[in-house]
């Protein structure tokens, strides 16, 4: 059972231009989400995240928004840059659960072309 | 940077043998998890724990135990590797439930 998914694999954009990454959940008892990226032969690093009581969150070029009646949540990035090219996982965990699991998606490969 | 060190970094171990890796942190963060990573799955979490002697199975646990006996240090075991669990494993430290979790830079199995 997929609690997490980002259904888009890859993502090609231009430099300069609006990158849109999506995620979708399926457990209504998440309440906080993540965003991580990851290059090749290094650990995923945080980047933004936020909580279900909000429904938007902003750090410089990256905000993320979160649609909790769609269960979706997703992250732009503006403007674009070649190093932003990376894998990207969403990220969720609910507060109630033992142990503070946390969930991630299989991840979107992002590739920003100059 | 948040210290956490995983070792060893690398790893090719025959099928059948026993296996351990480490995740050490120094930043006495309460929770900590292991994942792997593989292509097409992104990260899946094999166990988490909660606290000294307090864990718990993720989604791919079988085949694998952990142990936490103090707060720094938390193991994962293979006891009898297969070429299945050839995968990078990503340990991640955590302070609270609403919080961040910190990576650290992976271990590469290889089982033969």
């Amino acid at each position: 059972d997929q609690q997490v998914k980002q259904n888009s694999p890859s993502l090609s954009v231009q430099e300069g231009r609006i990158s849109i990454l999506n995620c979708d959940y399926t457990n209504s008892m998440f309440d906080y989400f993540l965003w991580y990226k990851k290059y090749p032969a290094e650990g995923p690093t945080f980047l933004i995240s936020i909580s279900s009581i909000k429904d938007k969150n902003e750090d410089g070029r990256f905000t993320v928004f979160l649609n909790k009646s769609a269960k979706h949540l997703s992250l732009h990035i503006v403007p674009s840059q070649p190093g932003d090219s990376a894998v990207y996982f969403c990220a969720a965990s609910a507060r109630e659960t033992s142990g503070s699991r946390l969930t991630f998606g299989e991840g979107t490969q992002l590739t920003v072309n100059p | 940077d948040a210290g956490i060190t995983q070792s060893p970094r690398h790893k090719v171990t025959e099928t059948g043998t026993p296996v351990t890796l480490r995740c050490h942190q120094t930043e006495n963060h309460r929770y900590m998890y292991w994942y792997r990573q593989d292509p097409g799955h992104g990260l899946r979490l094999i166990h988490y724990s909660y606290g000294v002697k307090d864990t718990d199975k993720g989604e791919v646990s079988d085949g694998y135990s952990v142990s936490r006996s103090k707060t720094e240090d938390f193991l994962l075991t293979l006891e009898s590797a297969t070429s299945s669990q050839t995968s990078v494993y990503f340990c991640a430290i955590r302070q609270g439930v609403a919080t961040e979790a910190f990576f650290g830079q992976g271990t590469r199995l290889t089982v033969v």
